[in-house]
């Protein structure tokens, strides 16, 4: 079974410029999740997706993140305008859960992200 | 709130010695626990988990036993390699969200 796809692995930009990043979940798997991980940090989850609900987007920085995930499939998260502090490595994570079931596990199975480099 | 507190990095053995990782939690309901582990350059991979008290994970030679008594969930191997030298995370779930430890760098020495 493939894993979670992201791409690009790398990516480098100057700052203002805009970027995207796209995301593949695991075949099957309902729940989409974008995470930003800073160097020596654990994850810090951006948005979460049920199908395709954006179902918590509480830590995405609305004035300069988006992300949308048409077809409750793949996903794409974007910067405009990307600022120096934006670098950082971005995760996507996906998972299988019964939301109205009592004995989901929420186990969450990650790719291999995307490096931003803001310069 | 929620929240994981792992032993602090880097933790530096020698090939073949024997390895805990140390977690702990504090948790308002019943959790399922994990340990990831991120290689350097990759992203994070599921190392094993548990989802209730008493569970044992158990991954590529790596276990942790879900302790509710002592809200601990301690990494161990007995006999760890230059390939595992990386960095584990901690983590629990608190509904959807995982609630991650700081990580520990791990560096073996051979």
């Amino acid at each position: 079974e493939a894993g979670v796809v992201q791409s690009p692995r790398y990516k480098i930009i100057e700052k203002k410029q805009p970027v995207a990043f796209w995301c593949n979940p695991i075949s099957g798997h309902n729940t989409l999740y974008w995470y930003r991980q800073n160097l020596g940090q654990g994850p810090e989850l951006l948005i979460r997706y049920e199908n395709e609900e954006a179902v918590d987007d509480s830590q995405l920085p609305k004035d300069r993140f988006s992300a949308e995930r048409l077809k409750g499939v793949d996903s794409t998260l974007k910067i405009q305008p990307a600022e120096l502090g934006d670098s950082a490595v971005y995760l996507c994570a996906s998972s299988l859960e019964w939301w109205h079931l009592p004995n989901s596990t929420y186990t969450q199975y990650f790719g291999p992200g995307t490096r931003l480099t803001v310069l | 709130g929620d929240s994981v507190t792992q032993m602090e990095g880097p933790v530096t053995l020698s090939e073949e010695a024997f390895l805990t990782i140390n977690c702990t939690y504090t948790a308002t309901g019943y959790p399922s626990l994990f340990w990831y582990v991120q290689y350097p350059g990759e992203g994070l991979q599921l190392l094993l988990k548990a989802t209730k008290a008493d569970d044992k994970g158990s991954n590529k030679g790596f276990e942790a036993t879900y302790r509710k008594e002592t809200t601990s969930f301690h990494l161990e191997k007995g006999s760890v390699q230059v390939s595992d030298s990386a960095v584990y995370f901690c983590a629990l779930s608190d509904n959807y969200q995982l609630i991650w430890g700081a990580g520990t760098k791990l560096i073996i020495k051979p």
